[in-house]
């Protein structure tokens, strides 16, 4: 089974500034898509940057962008230029590509991102 | 707008009560699956479906039944709620990673949030 760890509970950053979000994870597959996904106060889930695994280049959405280390089973999230409206809860997420990824995600517990005005 | 439908968003039962959370998608996706989110623990599986009258357990599915009789409906039902159910539950669908798609991405429900007392 995948696991998925998110080691910063809790990470604070000021508007304007970068900061980087860790996600680490576990298989024993060669194929399968990472996600982070966004949650906040509302508790609606949103989706902030996908990758998949077959490829080289990082992931990149606006502000948004990845360090994927595919050796190191390594997924960060870089957020540039932090606005009041990133703060949220982070979840990072492993979908298999085995038997079509019918078996949901497999969620890390998330980090909770403070922005500081 | 397409997407997921949960119904309802807030619920109190008492202990032993029963009731279904509906969940209903137009995206026509393949398919979908339930979690429940406790505070500290991220998402994790109930159970999932790979389509119309197919389903299968999840990491934590005890206390719980699903059934899926078309494509766009799964309900997922608690026979006699106990406090250890107070939670929020999403449901969450998708295509199959093995369509030629880049949108492999899960669609969340707005989430409901439960309280067994």
């Amino acid at each position: 089974a995948q696991t998925v760890t998110q080691s910063q509970p809790e990470m604070s950053v000021q508007e304007a500034e970068t900061v980087t979000l860790s996600c680490t994870y576990d298989t024993s597959e060669s194929d399968y898509y990472l996600f982070w996904y966004k949650q906040p106060p509302s508790r609606q889930m949103i989706l902030v940057i996908r990758q998949e695994a077959y490829k080289q280049q990082n992931a990149t959405e606006n502000r948004f962008s990845v360090n994927f280390q595919k050796a190191a089973k390594s997924f960060s999230l870089k957020i540039s230029d932090s606005q009041l409206g990133d703060a949220a809860m982070y979840f990072c997420a492993y979908r298999t590509d085995a038997g079509g990824g019918a078996d949901g995600l497999t969620f890390g517990k998330g980090t909770h991102l403070i922005i500081q005005p | 707008n397409a997407g997921v439908t949960q119904t309802p968003k807030f619920q109190v039962l008492k202990t032993g009560q029963s009731m279904t959370l509906q969940c209903a998608q137009d995206m026509n996706h393949e398919y979908m699956s339930w979690y429940r989110q406790d505070p500290g623990m991220g998402l994790r599986l109930i159970h999932y479906s790979v389509g119309a009258g197919i389903t299968d357990q999840g990491e934590v599915p005890n206390g719980y039944n699903v059934s899926r009789s078309t494509t766009e409906d799964f309900p997922l039902r608690l026979l006699s709620a106990a406090p250890s159910q107070t939670s929020v539950y999403f449901c969450a669908s998708s295509y199959s990673t093995t369509l030629y798609t880049t949108n492999y991405g899960y669609t969340f429900g707005s989430g409901t949030r439960l309280t067994v007392v």
